[in-house]
């Protein structure tokens, strides 16, 4: 069974601080896997797509990392701010992006100014 | 949204009744899907659809029903079959290199 897990569920922290974000997924065969945020209420924006030929992908504070290998993948957030405050979902497709995706049940994350 | 347009935003539906949740997408991208999204579940899939005049049953399709008569539009009707019908609604559809695109929800309560 495709089964992605997200740890912690939630997660506090401190303005400024460096935080990692993790997503484990039973099924290595992946297409590609994606970080999305979600705020109270609202729908799902993404933040990154990582293919399964890449190792990471970059955008501004934030680095996605991808083991294919060991079936993992990390959120790095740097330098957080309050307006990081959001649950962080991640997602994993298998069907060359035709088909659904297989979500994690996301970690909340708080940080307080 | 990022051309994707769900509506209306909130529903509420009585006892018995059908329901229809809007989606419609200006980004002419040929798949477009259903996700339910409850509390301290992730999403799961209701229907997908591939191209226009088709759709597949996802993960837990029974109470619901689509159409997809157009590219850009994928309308989901809850009907009076789903027992359970309080959630939020996503609707997405998938890009360039497979990535996907979310729309705002609809939240839709029992009354």
């Amino acid at each position: 069974k495709q089964e992605v897990t997200q740890i912690p569920a939630a997660l506090s922290v401190p303005e400024g601080e460096n935080l990692v974000l993790n997503c484990s997924f039973t099924d290595s065969a992946i297409y590609n896997l994606q970080w999305f945020r979600q705020d109270p209420g609202k729908g799902l924006t993404s933040l990154l797509l990582i293919q399964s030929s890449q190792r990471e992908q970059t955008s501004g504070r934030l680095n996605a990392s991808l083991d294919k290998s060991s079936g993992r993948s990390t959120l790095y957030i740097a330098a957080s701010q309050p307006g990081d405050s959001a649950t962080y979902l991640c997602a994993v497709s298998y069907q060359g992006g035709s088909e659904k995706l297989v979500f994690g049940k996301g970690t909340k994350l708080t940080v307080n100014p | 949204d990022g051309g994707i347009t769900q509506s209306p935003k909130y529903l509420f539906r009585k006892e018995g009744q059908n329901v229809t949740l809007s989606c419609e997408q200006n980004l002419n991208h040929d798949a477009m899907y259903w996700y339910r999204q409850d509390p301290g579940q992730g999403l799961r899939l209701i229907y997908y659809s591939q191209i226009v005049n088709d759709f597949q049953k996802g993960d837990i399709a029974e109470g619901y029903s689509v159409s997809r008569e157009k590219k850009e539009s994928f309308p989901l009707t809850v009907t009076s079959a789903q027992k359970n019908p309080t959630a939020f609604y996503l609707c997405a559809i998938t890009g360039a290199r497979g990535g996907y695109t979310f729309g705002s929800g609809t939240r839709l309560t029992v009354v």
